[in-house]
């Protein structure tokens, strides 16, 4: 399986602010996914990092609120803009090979927003 | 109807025991199934994969599927504490994203 490198792996930030958080793969891979994990709930796909082109957003998430960036085959970056508390919670990177494959995932960035 | 319904427990089985975790989902063009497990405060790691219906088996761990019943599960046989976890049962839809269930807490008690 690839190796995921996410970072920062926690951060505590200020209502209103921004923070972008990246995604590294030691390889290329064709699938990117971000994830919101809440306090003791699953995880909620975020959208889907298309390479070259703009990111696929599932209902409920917004370019604007959640701007993804994906420049090349191993790397994606999120940002969580304008923040608030309700914010605060885990943001997960995920890859996959294309079709039916195994997901894996990076680390983790645990945020609380203050 | 959620797509992917799982019990959200706690399980709690003696070591020792077979851990018996259930997964229902809802879309019928549904191909793949995994398990993950994860540990609190960490990201989830796959444990097991399944494409076609019956029976496969990885050691301790044995994932069930029947698709006429939109019905997977996961055998954990011999559990052990360190397997207490939350086990999430995820789903491959349409354009390869995975969908996941609420996640079922299981404990394993010496």
């Amino acid at each position: 399986s690839a190796v995921i490198s996410q970072k920062p792996s926690r951060d505590i930030c200020q209502r209103g602010t921004s923070l972008t958080i990246q995604c590294q793969v030691d390889s290329q891979v064709t699938m990117m996914f971000w994830y919101r994990q809440q306090p003791g709930q699953s995880l909620t796909l975020i959208a889907t990092a298309n390479q070259g082109s703009e990111a696929t957003y599932e209902s409920g998430f917004v370019i604007d609120k959640f701007p993804i960036s994906r420049p090349n085959l191993t790397f994606s970056t999120l940002t969580v803009s304008n923040m608030s508390p309700e914010d605060s919670s885990i943001y997960l990177c995920s890859v996959q090979g294309q079709g039916n494959t195994e997901a894996f995932f990076g680390q983790g960035t645990r945020l609380t927003v203050v | 109807q959620k797509e992917v319904e799982q019990n959200s427990g706690p399980l709690s089985v003696p070591e020792g025991a077979i851990a018996s975790l259930n997964c229902t989902y809802s879309d019928r063009g549904s191909q793949s199934f995994f398990w993950y497990r994860q540990y609190s405060g960490k990201s989830p790691e796959l444990i097991m994969s399944i494409y076609s219906n019956g029976d496969k088996e990885d050691g301790r761990f044995t994932a069930q599927l029947n698709k006429a019943s939109q019905y997977v599960s996961l055998l954990i046989r011999d559990s052990q504490p360190s397997d207490s976890a939350t086990y999430l049962c995820a789903v491959n839809k349409a354009r390869d994203k995975l969908i996941f269930g609420t996640g079922t807490r299981l404990q394993v008690f010496p």
